[in-house]
């Protein structure tokens, strides 16, 4: 199955300021997608990210907050910016690894702002 | 609206016993449902789809579309099974998940 990196692992910021979350696919493909997890809730869909086009962000989420760059069919990021303690979760990532293995995620990235 | 829905957030059970994990959903399409697992530090990862049919770590899962249910089902508990389990629908190349059930198994 695909193998992805997801940096930084965790990271304590201030708010107001921006984080940039990296997600590494050791394979090329199609659709990347970006989750939310928040403290005692279920994972939400934050937007899905195709090469060469704009993500495709899910209601109650927006560019200016999460803007997200595909620069190529094996990377993506996605920035939270001006973070407020209400940011503060887990981010994953996450891409199709075809029927075998479904989506397969990242290791996540546990925010928390403060 | 889509939507899937764990009754339980914890189930606790010892070690032999029968586990049932619950998942009902709502779909106005032909669904297709996944069971996702966390172990302890680890990564998400797939567990089993409704399409393969498989029974993986010995647990099964039937999809009933008249009850729109996906139910989880292990006849003996391991402590190794032990984790966070997440029911999830598949809507147009993305996953609608449910709020997930932590599963304890005693010795």
């Amino acid at each position: 199955s695909a193998v992805i990196s997801q940096k930084p692992s965790r990271d304590i910021c201030q708010r107001g300021t921006s984080l940039t979350i990296q997600c590494q696919v050791d394979s090329q493909v199609t659709m990347m997608f970006w989750y939310r997890q928040q403290p005692g809730q279920s994972l939400t869909l934050i937007a899905t990210a195709n090469q060469g086009s704009e993500a495709t962000y899910e209601s109650g989420f927006v560019i200016d907050k999460f803007p997200i760059s595909r620069p190529n069919l094996t990377f993506s990021t996605l920035t939270v910016s001006n973070m407020s303690p209400e940011d503060s979760s887990i981010y994953l990532c996450s891409v199709w690894d075809g029927f075998n293995y479904g989506y397969t995620f990242g290791s996540g990235t546990r925010l928390t702002v403060v | 609206a889509q939507r899937v829905t764990q009754p339980e957030k914890l189930l606790s059970v010892f070690k032999g016993a029968p586990v049932e994990l619950k998942c009902n959903y709502s779909y106005s399409g032909s669904p297709e449902l996944f069971w996702y697992v966390q172990y302890s530090r680890q990564r998400l990862q797939l567990l089993l789809r409704h399409i393969s049919r498989e029974s993986i770590k010995g647990f099964t899962a039937d999809l009933n579309k008249g009850e729109t249910s996906f139910h989880l089902k292990k006849p003996f508990a391991q402590e190794e099974d032990s984790a966070m389990y997440y029911c999830a629908l598949g809507d147009t190349d993305k996953l609608i998940f449910g709020t997930g059930t932590r599963l304890q198994v005693f010795p």
